[in-house]
Formats: structure tokens, sequence, C-alpha cells
């Protein structure tokens, strides 16, 4: 399984964009890439996925650059409320999506 | 509509008893999930049912883990001889492979175990 790296924490501003990068450099051909959101209490909520390039959904956006060995998930605007632990993970259906959610990036938006 | 359901939510038991924790997952899910989540820690992965095919049991930690899945849906995590270590937050998940977004995991709110 391919194993992912992320910074432990960050701290952010009310308004600010935020991102965070995870390397992956063992990323597999049919892997692809997800973030979760975990706020504490309940388990993770699914953010936005993607294979390459750019995604961007109504949450988030997505950049993965070419050799595809690291991602980065950005939030623009952040509040209050996305004060939480962020996954990153890579996966594939081949493997059934089984995938190892580290540690994690604990962010802290302050007012 | 009805997301994944755990029970119970919380649970209290002995050192040394056995316990089961239940899972309900989104109905038409083929694949389920089982995770441990101890305090300030990531997700810990368990075991992976997906259809008809045998589990993928490599993450559970000792052979007084074990669990089922009753007809492709209800899955039943049992813990025997429950250690203090055991204590954490058991989470369930339930994706169909092959939709838009690949796996997207659905997680329930998880069962708190703490043994005594």
């Amino acid at each position: 399984l391919a194993k992912t790296t992320q910074p432990i924490s960050m701290d952010s501003y009310e308004g600010q964009e935020v991102n965070i990068t995870c390397s992956h450099n063992n990323i597999a051909t049919n892997d692809y890439i997800t973030w979760y959101q975990q706020f504490p209490s309940q388990g993770p909520r699914f953010i936005i996925q993607g294979y390459k390039t750019k995604v961007t959904n109504e949450v988030a956006s997505l950049f993965i650059p070419a050799d595809r060995k690291s991602s980065t998930l950005s939030l623009p605007r952040v509040s209050l409320s996305d004060t939480a632990v962020y996954y990153c993970l890579v996966g594939s259906d081949t493997g059934g999506f089984k995938t190892i959610f580290g540690a994690g990036t604990r962010l802290f938006v302050k007012a | 509509g009805a997301g994944v359901s755990q029970s119970p939510s919380n649970k209290v038991t002995e050192k040394g008893k056995d316990v089961e924790l239940r899972c309900d997952p989104i109905s038409g899910h083929t694949a389920l999930y089982w995770y441990r989540q101890s305090l300030g820690q990531g997700l810990e992965f368990l075991i992976y049912f997906q259809g008809n095919s045998a589990p993928d049991k490599s993450g559970l930690p000792s052979d007084r883990f074990s669990a089922e899945r009753t007809g492709g849906s209800v899955s039943t995590l049992t813990i025997q001889r429950t250690q203090q270590e055991d204590s954490a937050v058991y989470l369930c998940a339930s994706s169909l492979i092959g939709t838009r977004n690949r796996g997207e995991q659905y997680f329930g709110p998880g069962t708190r175990l703490t043994v005594t």
C-alpha cells in the first residue's frame, strides 16, 4: 500500500486560503488520491478525489503534479468550522481501496 | 437517506469479557470496512469485506479479533477476552466500488469501547 506523508498540524486564520500538501512517492498507476475530513467524535467524511492535474468541487480544490508523487488540498477562505483533521489517502479499485489513514493533518483555524 | 449505522454507540466492559459491535452499511454498498481509532490518533485498518470475496483480515491485531458479514449486509466485529488496550472508537464504513468517486467511504458514528 502506498504510504502518505502529511504535516502533523497547521494553523490558519479565518478567511485565509489553506494548502495542505501530501507526499505519496510510491503511488501506483491505478491509484487515486482521496482526501477526507474528520471532526471530533465523528467518522471521516469524503472531501475530494483526483487522479491527475486539478479537481475542484464546492468545498475544495486538489492539485496533482504530473509525476503524481504529491498532492495539495486547497481550502479557500477557511472558517472556524474548518478546524478538523484532514487525511490524504491513495488507493484503487484493484486494492478495494483498502487504504491507510495516517495521523492526518490537524488544521486549527483561528478567529 | 439512511447512512451507516453502528451499535452500540458506547460500550463499557470488563477486562476479559467478549464484546460484539454491529455495523449496518448503506443498502447496496458492496464494500465494508472496520477501523479502530485511539484517542488523538489516525484510523487503523482492521478488516475489509467486498461482495462475496474472502475478507481481507490483514489489519486484525490479534486472533482475539474477528468479524463476519452476513448476507452481504450487516457486519459484526467480535473482540474476545478484551484487554485495556482494546479501548478505542471502532468505526465502520461502506462504499460502492466503481462509482464516480472511486471507493468513497461513508462512515458510521462509531462505537466507543472502554475496557475497565
